[in-house]
């Protein structure tokens, strides 16, 4: 099955300094990777996603880029702020046609992303 | 629209007790999983749903079981309660393959 590991497992940076996270994978199928934050207490939130056929996706301070042929994916946030402070998570997920297996979402292992004032 | 709404948020479970957890949503997904967090480990897959009638096991379903007879409610039964199930339970649903999961907001579940 699908494996995916994620790097730093924590991070710490300068508020208005970028963060970068990255994820690789495991299974060549994969062909949609979101990325989740998840503040203390709470659930994971849907930040941004990319699907196999892009690149680089942007949303304001942040942005996805994918390599597919090296198997990996990368979440950047730039100008950080306080309020980003979270665990980051990074997910894949393929699109068999047979099985049930696309109904799969496997998630990394977390960073946990400190913004100091 | 409620979203995905996760019964009760807390539990104390005795070892070998069962019980289910519940988890509804009302926006018409197709695909509901149930993931479990433990400190350090991420979000594990217990299992998963790709519409009523069908489930499959993700990589830690030892100890639960799932069924989905609608397309709303996906329960999470444990059947005999042990400590290594004390974690917080999440529940998540997609429209589909490509689709970003909207999570619950968890059961913290503690086993004694």
């Amino acid at each position: 099955g699908e494996n995916v590991e994620q790097h730093p497992s924590t991070l710490s940076v300068q508020e208005g300094d970028s963060a970068v996270i990255k994820c690789t994978y495991s299974d060549s199928a994969s062909n949609y990777f979101p990325w989740y934050k998840q503040e203390l207490g709470k659930r994971p939130q849907l930040i941004i996603d990319i699907r196999s056929n892009v690149g680089e996706k942007k949303d304001q301070r942040i942005a996805v880029t994918l390599n597919k042929t090296a198997k990996h994916f990368s979440l950047h946030i730039t100008e950080t702020q306080p309020e980003d402070s979270a665990v980051y998570f990074c997910a894949a997920s393929t699109s068999y046609a047979g099985g049930t297996s696309y109904g799969k979402l496997t998630f990394g292992q977390g960073t946990i992303l400190t913004v100091h004032p | 629209n409620a979203g995905v709404t996760q019964t009760p948020k807390f539990q104390v479970l005795k070892t070998g007790q069962s019980m289910t957890l519940q988890c509804a949503q009302d926006m018409n997904h197709e695909y509901m999983s149930w993931y479990r967090q433990d400190p350090g480990m991420g979000l594990r897959l217990i299992h998963y749903s790709v519409g009523a009638g069908i489930t499959d096991q993700g990589e830690v379903p030892n100890g639960y079981n799932v069924s989905r007879s609608t397309t709303e409610d996906f329960p999470l039964r444990l059947l005999s309660a042990a400590p290594s199930q004390t974690s917080v339970y999440f529940c998540a649903s997609s429209y589909g393959q490509g689709m970003g999961y909207t999570f619950g907001s968890g059961t913290r579940l503690t086993v004694v």
